[in-house]
């Protein structure tokens, strides 16, 4: 089976870095994916890992310890509008069209 | 950029009505997705699809199938509506196998209300 956990809230200081941990246990490892959603909006997609390290992307990193099952998705200068849901989503399976499953995603608040 | 539409942004149905979810993707992607989204389950596959004509089971598709007649256009059938439905609907779309960082491409959602 699947299992993807995320903390189900965080909350933050405009300007101060936070960082969203996700565990995962698949039967496979192929990708780990994070989204953010804003309220009322569609998950967008902002990074992808596959191989152990970081990867960053602006003010927005993300790393993978595939030994461990582990992710974080690291957020530097937060502002106002980073205030969304966080998911997680791994793929199990190769060129699997099955694509991802997700975490509950994790609610960040960014206070002024 | 890709674009993907669902026909409806907020639907209110009655409690046996039988609901149409349509979704159109722009981009000549193959794969096609319906998910659900509740709070605290996060988001949970219904069915999905590899190709026109082709369709597979998620994590839950019990009370609803799906059509893929084109490849632009999938679309969520709920057969007789039940109040355990209401629900954010998700379509999401992405290119074949072989890309496989190719992420999901979503719709802005559709919340449906079953009374």
């Amino acid at each position: 089976g699947q299992n993807i956990d995320q903390p189900t809230e965080m909350t933050a200081t405009e300007g101060a870095i936070v960082q969203i941990n996700c565990t995962y246990q698949t039967s496979g490892f192929n990708g780990l994916f994070w989204y953010q959603q804003h309220a009322g909006e569609a998950p967008t997609f902002l990074s992808y890992n596959v191989l152990d390290g970081l990867e960053e992307k602006g003010r927005f990193s993300s790393f993978l310890s595939r030994s461990k099952g582990y992710s974080y998705l690291l957020l530097k200068e937060l502002q106002m509008k980073d205030s969304a849901s966080y998911l997680c989503a791994v793929r199990d399976l190769p060129r699997s069209a099955r694509q991802l499953t997700f975490g509950s995603g994790t609610q960040l608040t960014v206070l002024p | 950029d890709v674009k993907v539409t669902q026909s409806s942004r907020y639907l209110v149905k009655r409690t046996g009505e039988k609901v149409f979810l349509e979704c159109v993707q722009d981009m000549d992607h193959e794969n096609m997705f319906w998910y659900r989204q509740d709070p605290g389950l996060g988001l949970r596959l219904i069915y999905f699809s590899y190709d026109v004509k082709m369709k597979e089971k998620g994590d839950i598709p019990e009370g609803y199938s799906v059509s893929r007649e084109k490849k632009e256009r999938f679309s969520l059938i709920l057969e007789s509506a039940s109040t355990n439905q209401t629900s954010m609907y998700l379509c999401a779309s992405s290119p074949g196998p072989g890309k496989r960082d190719s992420p999901l491409h979503f719709g802005n959602g559709t919340r449906l209300t079953v009374t």
